[in-house]
This record gives C-alpha cells, structure tokens and sequence, in this order.
C-alpha cells in the first residue's frame, strides 16, 4: 500500500508570494494528481501526472518519478487560490484497471490580501 | 466537459434504513470510485469498479455495498445506516491515462 505524504499541512502566506506545496509517496506508480478543494465546495482535478511538468496559468506542477516526489507551485498567489490542495497517488493494474486513489491529508492554504 | 453527477447534496436518514447513494458520469469512463471524507482522515476509499458488474473493495468497505449494472452508473448502498457513517460521500470517474473528475459530493446525516 503507498503512504502519501504531504507538506506543509497548513499554510498562511500574502498575497503575491509564491507558493510551493510537497509531495512524496512510497511505491512506484502510474500517475499523480492534484486536487484542490475550496471551503464548502467540490473537488477539482488540477493536473495529472506522470513525468516531467506541467503548467496551467499560475499554477505548475513537477514530478521526479525516481526520487518519488511531487511539487505544486502557485506563482503570484491570490487570495482566491486559498483552499486544500490534495495529493493523491493512483496505480493501474497491468490490464488498465485503476485500483484507486490513495490520498495525502491535504494542504490547508490560507492566502492573505 | 465531463460530468459526475451524484443524486443528492444533502441527505438525511435514520438509524437502520437502508440507504442509496447514487452516480452517473458522462464520458464512458470504465474506472469509477466511492470515498468518503471526514475531518481529520482525509479521502477514503470505500469501493471501487472497473467495469460493469466488477467491484473491488476499497479500505473501508465495511457497512457498504456496490452496484454498477450499466457502465455509467455506481450505486454505493448502506445496507443498514449507523451513525458512524454520517460523512460526506464523494463519487469519481476516471477513464484511461486521464484525470479523475469528482462528483459535488453527497452530504449524509444518519440520525
């Protein structure tokens, strides 16, 4: 079973600041994923990963698969990117079956004006 | 734009009823998933089914069952709804290589 862990758990940061949330996971896998979660609301994918970068407005997200780490990096924060950013970890089974999504606790960001 | 799309946002049951929670995704997804979330312990797997007919347990599957008779649709059933399983209870889907998509979520109260 992968163990997701994720740092920090809680963030406060200002405005404008920019904003780096970690991610590293026990056993090799097929893919990463970032979710964020505003207060109150639904969960959103923000990326998918399973090499290399990508990047979507101001956010960006890496991946090392060997060293088994992820980043999630918010340029320019705003106060609107205040939510809980999630980092879930998903394994295939050879035949393309997907065996579920295991969960880091989440980020808890808190972007001051 | 994919659509997952839980029956009720809110819900309130009794102790010993029985209880269905039902999704439906639009995108001919194979892969879809049950978790609730609760304050403290984060996203938890509760089933899962990767095609019609099949499930899998997840980590908590005690106190529930599944349903997915058409590819588009995943029934999670409380058999007899207890207290403890008063949560917020989230629906995914997630075709091949592609991300997941979660559903608003249904929040549950078992009084």
């Amino acid at each position: 079973k992968n163990e997701v862990e994720q740092s920090p758990q809680n963030l406060t940061a200002q405005e404008g600041e920019f904003i780096t949330i970690n991610c590293s996971y026990s056993v090799g896998i097929s893919a990463l994923h970032w979710l964020q979660q505003h207060p109150g609301g639904g969960i959103v994918s923000l990326f998918m990963l399973s090499s290399g970068k990508k990047k979507h407005g101001r956010l960006i997200a890496t991946i090392n698969i060997q060293e088994k780490h992820s980043s999630l990096h918010i340029t320019a924060s705003h106060p609107r990117d205040s939510a809980v950013y999630i980092c879930a970890v998903l394994n295939m089974y050879s035949g393309g079956g997907a065996d579920g999504l295991t969960f880091g606790k989440g980020t808890h960001l808190i972007i001051q004006p | 734009d994919v659509k997952v799309t839980q029956s009720s946002r809110y819900l309130v049951k009794r102790t010993g009823e029985k209880v269905f929670l039902e999704c439906v995704q639009d995108m001919d997804h194979e892969n879809m998933f049950w978790y609730r979330q609760d304050p403290g312990l984060g996203l938890r797997l509760i089933y899962f089914s990767y095609d019609v007919k099949m499930k899998e347990k997840g980590d908590i599957p005690e106190g529930y069952s599944v349903s997915r008779e058409k590819k588009e649709r995943f029934s999670l059933i409380l058999e007899s709804a207890s207290t403890n399983q008063t949560s917020m209870y989230l629906c995914a889907s997630i075709g091949v290589h592609q991300p997941q998509h979660f559903g608003d979520g249904t929040r549950l109260s078992i009084l």
